[in-house]
């Protein structure tokens, strides 16, 4: 079975361009989730799916972020425009149908790097 | 909200030897305890993980305890190996299914 798998592996953009990241979860998973992590500071949650509709975006930084999972399926995450403290691996987990119990499957993350 | 601290941010310990990774938190509704293994270029990998109405769980090599009144929970690795170099990192997880990250702690196993 494949695990969770993302796109770009790393993504080096200047300051005010647009990066969109991609996420596909393990096939069969309703619950897909973003995380990201500061250099130096905890991963830390961003929003979370249940099939196409967002069930808690609570972590979002701000609207520069937007993130959707058309069919879904997989996921994307927009940043627009980007600034420098958006720099950091952004994860992507998913779940099986019985959110809160099962466990959540990372993906090996993408390393956003923004000058 | 749920924080989560996690001591300590670096260790480093001698092949065979034990390493405890700590961890407090502060929400008495927390109920489920995971610790995720990361190595590089990868993401973090479940490796245990302890409800609250345990108070511990062990898994070959590796063991958790939690102490429901204090709030703080451990990771205990016997008989340390090469392989367990790596980034530990303690959670916990909320009612609404997000997961709360420790910091992390970087476990470096001494030839």
């Amino acid at each position: 079975e494949a695990g969770v798998t993302q796109f770009p592996s790393h993504s080096v953009i200047e300051k005010g361009q647009t990066v969109t990241l991609r996420c596909d979860p393990i096939s069969g998973h309703d619950n897909l989730y973003w995380y990201r992590r500061v250099m130096g500071k905890e991963i830390k949650f961003l929003l979370h799916f249940v099939k196409e509709s967002k069930q808690d975006e609570s972590g979002m930084p701000n609207n520069r972020f937007l993130a959707e999972r058309t069919g879904g399926t997989y996921s994307t995450l927009k940043v627009q425009p980007a600034e420098l403290e958006d720099s950091g691996v952004y994860f992507c987990a998913s779940s099986g149908r019985l959110a809160g119990i099962g466990e959540q499957y990372f993906g090996p993350g993408t390393r956003l790097t923004v000058t | 909200g749920e924080n989560v601290e996690q001591h300590p941010s670096t260790l480093s310990v001698q092949e065979g030897d034990s390493a405890v990774i700590k961890c407090t938190y502060s929400d008495s509704a927390s109920n489920y305890f995971p610790w995720y293994k990361q190595e590089l270029g990868k993401g973090p990998q479940l490796i245990i993980d302890i409800r609250s109405n345990v108070g511990e769980k062990k898994d070959q090599r590796i063991a958790v305890t939690l102490n429901k009144t204090a709030k703080h929970f451990s990771l205990h690795i016997t008989e340390t190996q090469p392989e367990d170099s790596a980034v530990y990192f303690c959670a916990s997880r909320e009612r609404d299914d997000k997961i709360i990250f420790g910091k992390g702690t970087r476990l470096h196993i001494l030839p």
